[in-house]
C-alpha cells in the first residue's frame, strides 16, 4: 500500500528566510506525487506535480520540489517566504495500481510566518 | 469555470438527523472524488466515481454512508443517521483523467450535535 509521511507538523519560519518542508514515501513503482496547499477555510489548491522526467519541478507561488528516488522523497521549497505562505500543505502520492485510484494524503505540514 | 462547488459551505445537525452534501464538478472531468479531513486522520479518500460510476467505496466508513452521481455535473455524499463522531471536513473534487491533479471544492464544515 501507497503512504505518505510529512514528519514535520508544524514549522516557523520568518519572512525572507528560506523553507524546506519534507516528504516521504512509499510506492512499489514511480509515483505520481504532488504538493497542495491548504489556507484556512478553504479547499486544497495544487502547487506542483511531479509524472516523470526532470526531477525538479517549479509550481506556483515561487515553490519546487525535488524527486529523489534514492530517498523516496519529494521535499518542497521556497527560497524566500512570504507572510501569505502561512497555510498548511500536504504531500500526496498516486496511484495505487493499474485501474483504481488512490490519491493518498500525508497529514499535512502547518507553516507559520514570523513577520 | 466557476470550479468544483460545494453545498452547504456549513451544516449544523442533530445526532440522528439526515445529512445531505452536494457537489458539482467542474465541467468535463470525469473523475469525482469525495474525501473526509479531520484532525486525527487527516484526509481520507471515502468514495470516487468515473463516468458517474461508483469505482472505490471502500473508503466509505459505514453503511450509514451513501454517495451517489445522477449525472455527470452533480453528486451528492449522504450521511443518514449522522453521528457526532461525522463531525469533520467534506471535500469534494474533480479531475479531468486519471492520474492527474484534483481540483478541490471549498468543503462543507459539517458538525453533529
Amino acid at each position: 500500500a501507497q503512504s505518505v509521511t510529512q514528519p514535520d507538523i508544524h514549522i516557523t519560519v520568518s519572512e525572507g528566510a528560506s523553507l524546506e518542508l519534507r516528504c516521504n514515501y512509499s510506492y512499489g513503482a514511480t509515483p505520481y506525487l504532488f504538493w497542495y496547499v491548504q489556507s484556512p477555510g478553504q479547499g486544497l489548491q495544487l502547487l506542483l506535480k511531479y509524472f516523470s522526467g526532470d526531477t525538479l519541478v517549479q509550481g506556483i507561488k515561487g515553490f519546487e520540489a525535488e524527486f529523489k528516488r534514492s530517498q523516496s522523497s519529494f521535499n518542497l521549497r521556497k527560497p524566500s517566504v512570504h507572510w501569505s505562505d502561512a497555510a498548511e500543505y500536504f504531500c500526496a502520492v498516486g496511484p495505487s495500481g493499474a485501474g483504481s485510484y488512490q490519491l493518498t494524503f500525508g497529514k499535512g505540514t502547518k507553516l507559520s510566518v514570523i513577520p | 469555470d466557476a470550479g468544483v462547488i460545494q453545498s452547504p459551505r456549513h451544516e449544523v445537525t442533530e445526532m440522528g438527523q439526515e445529512v445531505t452534501l452536494r457537489c458539482k464538478p467542474i465541467s468535463g472531468h470525469d473523475y469525482l472524488f469525495w474525501y473526509r479531513q479531520t484532525m486525527m486522520r487527516g484526509l481520507e479518500l471515502l468514495i470516487y466515481f468515473n463516468n458517474n460510476v461508483p469505482i472505490d467505496d471502500s473508503g466509505m466508513p459505514e453503511d450509514r454512508f451513501s454517495a451517489k452521481m445522477p449525472n455527470a455535473s452533480f453528486s451528492t455524499l449522504k450521511i443518514q443517521p449522522s453521528e457526532p463522531r461525522d463531525s469533520a471536513v467534506y471535500f469534494c473534487a474533480s479531475s479531468s483523467y486519471m492520474n492527474t491533479e484534483a481540483f478541490f471544492g471549498q468543503g462543507t464544515r459539517l458538525t453533529v450535535v
